[in-house]
């Protein structure tokens, strides 16, 4: 079965300064990977997605993530945070191949940004 | 990308009556579509994948009798959540891909509360 654990429930860090949100998969197969935002009472935004070409991925909003297989990570990254960025971030992963769209989602980490 | 449509955004209803809420992919056809149950401040947990023409196959623990889904065409898919209690408050969120192996996309969310 395939899991993803989000370390962290929530994370601050000052305006201007990196942004790192961390993200650990278990699959079995080659994963395909994304993260995903949730402003408050709203739906999902995909940021970035891994399926299995590029191991960099840059994503909207100057956001990017690194697939390392030897680590099974997946961690978001940000140079700069700005107050819009406050929001809730998923990391999901699905199967790939014939199970790409059924996604399963981690727990969440919740991104506040101090002035 | 393409366009998945959620209605109603918001809706309350009263304890014991039932709720439809319905789910349009307006710019494709969606043969799959994924129905997913948010609590607060909690994650997205999958409860049932649909397609077209079949019934929908829940997931562990998910009462299929109480949250009734429907994908008749394939542009629409419906959750209706029957005799409903205060405990089915939660953010319902709708998926859909043209099929199981490509891309899904994600609808705004329907807020539901039970009172």
């Amino acid at each position: 079965a395939q899991s993803v654990t989000q370390l962290g429930s929530h994370v601050s860090v000052s305006e201007g300064a990196l942004v790192l949100l961390r993200c650990n998969y278990s699959s079995s197969v080659p994963p395909y990977l994304f993260w995903y935002v949730q402003y408050p009472n709203q739906g999902l935004q995909l940021l970035l997605k891994y399926t299995s070409a590029a191991t960099l991925v840059k994503g909207i909003n100057g956001f990017e993530a690194e697939f390392k297989k030897s680590e099974t990570s997946f961690h978001l990254t940000k140079p700069s945070a700005h107050m819009s960025d406050a929001a809730e971030y998923f990391c999901a992963v699905s199967e790939g191949g014939s199970s790409a769209s059924k996604i399963i989602f981690g727990s969440g980490t919740r991104l506040s940004i101090r002035p | 990308g393409a366009v998945v449509s959620q209605h109603p955004s918001r809706v309350i209803c009263k304890s014991g009556t039932s709720v439809k809420i319905e789910c349009r992919s307006l710019d494709f056809q969606a043969t799959t579509m994924f129905w997913y149950r948010q609590f607060p401040k909690q994650s997205l947990m999958l409860m049932a994948t649909s397609n077209e023409g079949s019934k929908a196959t829940y997931e562990q623990g998910v009462e299929k009798d109480k949250f009734l889904i429907n994908h008749a065409s394939l542009t629409l898919s419906t959750l209706t959540v029957t005799s409903a209690h205060p405990e089915d408050s939660s953010f319902y969120i709708c998926s859909g891909s043209r099929g199981l192996n490509t891309e899904a996309f994600f609808g705004q969310g329907t807020r539901l509360t039970v009172v």
